[in-house]
Parts: structure tokens; C-alpha cells; sequence
């Protein structure tokens, strides 16, 4: 009851696209959903997150939809760049305490 | 200021040794978490500190892993007896509210 499963796994989008990674969770306590980037050798950095009370939060290129009734979110990142290439991990926790993290998704955004 | 800092960057170590892996958090942050990140793999939780609570050991995969905070500061997260299976990279998080700031990680490989 405490996963998150992300998909897909990997994701090439073209520079200028719209990249789209999504989550679903079981544990309806989840209460706080981040998504953290991570590029290689570096440790995750906090991109953006959400709590379940809002069903969108956008920031900059950068936006999570949140679907409270059938538990899923997902990460929109529009007009992907180059340097948007990393990989991507969606996570929820329960009082924004210990994160369970997805298994990550690796992003290439073509030029 | 100054970020999460972990040492060594990396370490190289015989099956059946014991390894300490620090983590200095950001001065004033009261939370500081150990993840475990496997190659292709989400990071996983380990352990959680806050403040002078008794810490979330919940996540530790056995007994041999144990880790300590001192001072409410710096922390160290050993490893006994190691096994090829703790090859992984530990990567240490602090925070003071929701976001957890992460440190680069420690790189260990167990020969």
C-alpha cells in the first residue's frame, strides 16, 4: 500500500514538445506528492509538488495534475528543452515525512 | 548558503567490511533522512531524524545497517559486515519543512 508506481520508464520527446510522466499511488493518506529532478552524479532537487486539496499547480514550464478519485498525478513539462534532459521522480508521503519514491523516468529531449 | 554535504563521494570496499558513510545537513534544518538509491532503481527510505524524537528506523533493510545523529547535526549511517547487495549510492536529505534538500550521495561498491 505504500508504492508509487511511475511510468513510463523512459520518454524521448523532441525539443519544443510537451513531456508527460505519470503516477498513480495506493495509500489514500498520501497527503504531499513532489516531483524531484536528478541529474547524473547529483542528488534529486525539489522541481515542484502539490497537496491533494488542489487538482493543479503550475510553475513556469512545469505542471502537476492531480486526480484525487482515481489517485493518480503526473508531471507536464511543456516546451521541453535540452536541458530538461534528466531523469524525472514522482514520490507522496504522508505529512511530508519520509518520501516514497516512483521508480524515476528518463527523460531525452531531442534538439 | 551552503548545501547537504556527504563524504566520501565515493567508496570502494571488500565484502565483509564495515563502512561509515557521513552527512552534514544545512545548518538549522531539524530533519535529515538516509535514502539508498540502487543502479536504475527509485531511491529507497532508510531512516529519519527529527529534532530529539527517536528516529523512523522503519526503512533500514537489516540489522546491519544503523545510523546516529549527534548533536542534532551531523550524521553517520554505518554499515557492518557489508555485502555485495549494499552496493548502491546513500544519498542523505534535511529539511526543516516540506522540502527535503538532498545531498550528492555517496557512491559504494562492495567487491
Amino acid at each position: 500500500q505504500q508504492q508509487v508506481k511511475q511510468s513510463p520508464q523512459s520518454l524521448i520527446v523532441q525539443k519544443g514538445g510537451i513531456s508527460i510522466i505519470n503516477c498513480a499511488y495506493e495509500n489514500t493518506a498520501f497527503d504531499y506528492f513532489p516531483w524531484y529532478q536528478q541529474f547524473p552524479g547529483k542528488g534529486p532537487a525539489l522541481l515542484i509538488a502539490i497537496r491533494p486539496d488542489v487538482s493543479e499547480k503550475k510553475e513556469g514550464r512545469f505542471t502537476i495534475s492531480f486526480n484525487k478519485s482515481a489517485k493518480q498525478f503526473s508531471l507536464h513539462i511543456m516546451d521541453s528543452q535540452p536541458g530538461d534532459s534528466a531523469t524525472y521522480f514522482c514520490a507522496a508521503s504522508l505529512g511530508a515525512q519520509k518520501l516514497v519514491f516512483g521508480q524515476g523516468t528518463r527523460l531525452t529531449i531531442n534538439p | 548558503g551552503a548545501g547537504v554535504s556527504q563524504s566520501p563521494s565515493n567508496k570502494v570496499t571488500e565484502k565483509g567490511k564495515d563502512v561509515e558513510l557521513r552527512c552534514d545537513p544545512i545548518s538549522g534544518h531539524t530533519a535529515l533522512y538516509w535514502y539508498r538509491q540502487s543502479l536504475g532503481q527509485g531511491l529507497e527510505f532508510l531512516i529519519y531524524f527529527q529534532g530529539n524524537s527517536a528516529p523512523d528506523k522503519s526503512g533500514l533493510p537489516s540489522d546491519r545497517f544503523s545510523a546516529e545523529r549527534t548533536g542534532g547535526s551531523v550524521s553517520t549511517l554505518t554499515i557492518q559486515r557489508t555485502q555485495q547487495e549494499d552496493s548502491a549510492v546513500y544519498l542523505c536529505a534535511s529539511s526543516e519543512a516540506e522540502t527535503q534538500y538532498f545531498g550528492p550521495g555517496t557512491r559504494l561498491l562492495v567487491l
